[in-house]
């Protein structure tokens, strides 16, 4: 079966610039995670989604960063007038009602120039 | 200091020996200990789940926890080619849902 998926894999974005990062989670995972990954670090959370209310936004690093699930399924992490220190890996991770599992995607490489 | 440290890499073994690997944590909350495995620009994969102190085997792998110590391990038999990764060690606690990752260490099984 399909697994997460995240679109577009790499995205380049000049300093300033918008971007918009999209999470395609297993169908019928409920619980949809976003996690930051650093070169050469662990993934850092950043939010929490159990359908499309947002639970947990604790680990996002500033207010120009924004996630949305609006039907409970596809979501959108968005990041606002991008910076250097925002060049990471993003990753999403689904998982099933009463389920521990996460299912991570393969991610998506942004890269602010 | 980090909640989970992670032995730094990176590792290069010979094919056919056993991979050790191990991470520390300091919040005595945690209770669930998994191993996830990222090959090279891709997501992280589950490898082993552990709940609590003790030992959990799945073919050539064996996951270790020991709640008293605070530390948990992994360890690879027979390690091939294929093994060849970044592993990561991962946890959380029982109220919890968001998982707190280690750094990461990088595995080279030499042919």
């Amino acid at each position: 079966g399909a697994g997460v998926s995240q679109s577009p894999r790499y995205k380049v974005a000049k300093r300033g610039q918008d971007v918009a990062l999209r999470c395609d989670p297993i169908s019928g995972h409920v619980s949809l995670f976003w996690y930051q990954q650093a070169l050469g670090q662990g993934p850092e959370f950043l939010t929490y989604f159990q359908n499309e209310a947002q639970l947990d936004k604790s680990g996002l690093p500033s207010d120009r960063f924004f996630a949305e699930r609006p039907e409970g399924s596809v979501s959108t992490l968005k990041i606002q007038r991008t910076q250097q220190e925002d060049s990471a890996v993003y990753l999403c991770a689904s998982s099933s009602p009463g389920r521990d599992t996460q299912y991570f995607g393969p991610g998506t490489r942004l890269t602010v120039l | 200091q980090k909640e989970v440290e992670q032995d730094p890499g990176p590792l290069s073994v010979p094919e056919g020996a056993i991979v050790s690997l191990n991470c520390t944590y300091s919040n005595s909350a945690f209770q669930y200990f998994m191993w996830y495995r990222q090959y090279s620009r891709k997501g992280p994969e589950l490898l082993m789940y552990t709940y609590s102190s003790g030992n959990k085997e799945d073919g050539r792998f064996t996951a270790q926890v020991d709640k008293s110590s605070k530390y948990i391990s992994l360890f690879i038999r027979d390690s091939q080619p294929s093994d060849s990764a970044t592993y990561l060690c991962a946890m959380r606690g029982s109220n919890d849902y968001k998982l707190s990752f280690g750094a990461g260490t990088t595995v080279t099984v030499r042919a």
